[in-house]
Formats: C-alpha cells, sequence, structure tokens
C-alpha cells in the first residue's frame, strides 16, 4: 500500500523555486517524512527530513502541515542539475528500517 | 568526505550463475541496507543489517542472501541467476542512533545473460 502520493511529473524554469507537494494522510505518530532524490541511475540522494516542524537545509526547506498529511519540498532556486525524481517517503525515525521508495515526481528544470 | 563504496560497478553473468556484490560503508556507520532497482523501476528494499545482524527484510528472493561482517562491509549473494535479476543494486550505510539518514553508493549494474 502506497504511504505517500506525489504528482509524477512537474516542471520548473531554472532560477526559479521549485515546490514539491506529497501527501502522507496515513502517517503515524512516530513517523518522519524523507526526501530523496535521484539522478538518472546514480545513487539516491538525501534531502532532508522532518517530523513536524519545518526544517531548513543547505540544499532545500520542507513544510510539513499542521495535521502533517502533506508536506512540500522547496527548491529555492532551481538549477538544470536538480532535474531528477524526487522521493517522499515517510518512516520511523531511527532504526534499521529500509525506505520504501513510491513512484516520485520527476521534476525537470527548465532553462 | 568518504562515501559508500560498492563493487564491483558492473557485472555481466550468465543465466544459473551465482554472482556476490561487495559493500564498504562509510566509516563508523554501523548499518548497510541493500536495494534493487529494475529498469524504469523505482529502487526496492531488499534487507538490512546492524551491528552485523539482519534488522529488516523487504523483499529479497530466497535465492539471495546477504551478511554484514565485523568490519562493517555487506556482502550480497544471488545464486541461480535470472534473467529478471539484471537490476542496478544499491547499497546504503548510515549510524543508527545517530543521524539517520542513510548515503548510497553508485551502484553496481548486474546484467544476466
Amino acid at each position: 500500500d502506497a504511504k505517500t502520493t506525489q504528482p509524477p511529473s512537474m516542471d520548473c524554469a531554472e532560477g526559479r523555486a521549485a515546490n514539491l507537494p506529497c501527501n502522507h494522510s496515513t502517517i503515524s505518530g512516530n513517523e518522519y517524512v524523507y526526501w530523496y532524490r535521484q539522478i538518472h541511475s546514480q545513487g539516491p540522494q538525501y534531502i532532508i527530513h522532518g517530523l513536524k516542524n519545518n526544517e531548513t537545509n543547505e540544499m532545500a526547506s520542507l513544510i510539513i502541515t499542521e495535521d502533517r498529511k502533506s508536506s512540500t519540498l522547496i527548491l529555492p532556486h532551481a538549477t538544470l542539475r536538480d532535474t531528477a525524481v524526487y522521493y517522499c517517503i515517510v518512516k520511523p525515525g531511527g532504526g534499521a528500517d529500509g525506505l520504501t521508495f513510491g513512484k516520485g515526481t520527476h521534476l525537470i528544470i527548465q532553462p | 568526505a568518504a562515501g559508500v563504496i560498492q563493487s564491483p560497478r558492473h557485472l555481466i553473468k550468465e543465466k544459473r550463475e551465482t554472482a556476490t556484490l561487495k559493500c564498504y560503508p562509510i566509516p563508523r556507520h554501523d548499518t548497510v541496507y541493500w536495494y534493487q532497482q529494475g529498469p524504469g523501476q523505482d529502487p526496492q528494499f531488499l534487507i538490512s543489517f546492524y551491528e552485523k545482524m539482519q534488522s529488516d527484510k523487504g523483499s529479497i528472493p530466497d535465492r539471495f542472501s546477504a551478511q554484514q561482517f565485523s568490519d562493517y562491509h555487506s556482502e550480497l549473494n544471488m545464486s541461480s541467476l535470472e534473467l529478471g535479476d539484471s537490476a542496478l543494486y544499491f547499497c546504503a550505510s548510515s549510524l543508527v542512533g545517530g543521524r539517520t539518514e542513510a548515503f548510497f553508493g553508485q551502484g553496481t549494474r548486474l546484467t544476466v545473460v
């Protein structure tokens, strides 16, 4: 059963902010929201994760709604190198559980 | 910074042969994960190990086995290879109890002919 729902594809102009939505309406209280991306056939790359507060790092910002049923990943100034498949994943924090990758969003940055 | 090292990067095997993939985690990482990504598919979790013990199990076929050694490196053993086993195999490592995100290697591309 899919635990997250993402649009299959999105376009964004280079230099603009890319906002990638994710629905996770069945998220449990102990589950974090993780974002990874995969640039064509390379190993997936960790971007950011959060529990309920908004988070920001050098790559992106993560906005989680108050009810935690959805979130948005924001790439503030998209570049061509940000073209990739972006995966939103929910899992309990810590532990050695594997990541369950869904279909993800193919983000295409247009020049 | 040191990353996850996988070897070999490419491997070609015939049907019914065996293959062994190796993964060297980031230094001090105590957990390794294996993933399989078929052509046009999303990565699928196979199995994970924490401190040399199997921790979580995903959709790993019975023909596959894996282990983590005392130096924390891991090996994925695949027997009776089938054409459908052709895929990218990724290893990831993390530090359980500390930073929890997993870092992935560049993968091994296995082709079964």
